[in-house]
């Protein structure tokens, strides 16, 4: 069965250090996985997916199959990077599209 | 352009009652997708329609819940009878297509409050 978890409930870090939101999925199969944000009052959002590689607002994730985790990563926290951050799947095949999602992860960086 | 818009963003209502939540997609995405936020329990999927293809209701909690989407664009998620446990955010999103290479735009949701 798929499923996201996400250990941490809460993380808080300060201004400038280095921050990791853990991931951790169980999928049979090839997936595709994501991190979405939701900043205060504003809509949930994609940050960013594994198969585009890409760094966004300085975050990176890496997919790694042998430990099925996808952890964000930033070297340097900033305080507007403070949100709620959900890790989510997408398989491949009949169920196509839907998403799976974690139970979040709210970060909060201080001044 | 205009993203993903839902209504009302805000519905209060007693038990037992019925309501109707309203999503209306970007213009030309032909995935819909609902799912629920509930306190705790991060997002849950819901439904989820494409094109005209039969939609995948497999997440739907109750038969109390039903969805339908009219002409390919809008949809409106009903939930008859409501329950204490029906409180949530109910969002809604679309995507140009299912499958690899689409993203799915969240709208604001609407946040449900059964008393």
């Amino acid at each position: 069965a798929q499923r996201v978890t996400q250990p941490e409930k809460l993380l808080s870090v300060f201004k400038g250090a280095p921050v990791e939101l853990k991931c951790n999925y169980s999928y049979s199969g090839s997936p595709e996985l994501f991190w979405y944000v939701q900043y205060s009052r504003q809509r949930l959002q994609l940050l960013l997916r594994h198969i585009s590689r890409e760094s966004i607002k300085g975050f990176t994730a890496d997919l790694n199959k042998g430990e099925t985790s996808f952890h964000l990563k930033k070297p340097f926290a900033q305080e507007e990077d403070s949100a709620m951050y959900y890790c989510a799947l997408r398989g491949r095949g009949s169920t196509l599209g839907r998403l799976y999602f974690g139970r979040g992860t709210q970060l909060t960086v201080w001044p | 352009g205009a993203g993903v818009s839902q209504s009302p963003s805000n519905k209060v209502t007693e038990k037992g009652k019925d309501v109707e939540l309203r999503c209306d997609p970007i213009s030309g995405h032909t995935a819909l997708y609902w799912y629920r936020q509930s306190l705790g329990q991060g997002l849950e999927f819901l439904i989820y329609f494409q094109g005209n293809s039969a939609p995948d209701k497999s997440g739907l909690p109750s038969d109390r819940f039903s969805a339908e989407r009219t002409g390919g664009s809008v949809s409106t998620l009903t939930i008859q009878r409501t329950q204490q446990e029906d409180s949530a955010v109910y969002l809604c999103a679309s995507s140009f297509r299912s499958g690899g290479g689409d993203t799915q735009y969240f709208g604001p949701g609407t946040r449900l409050t059964v008393l």
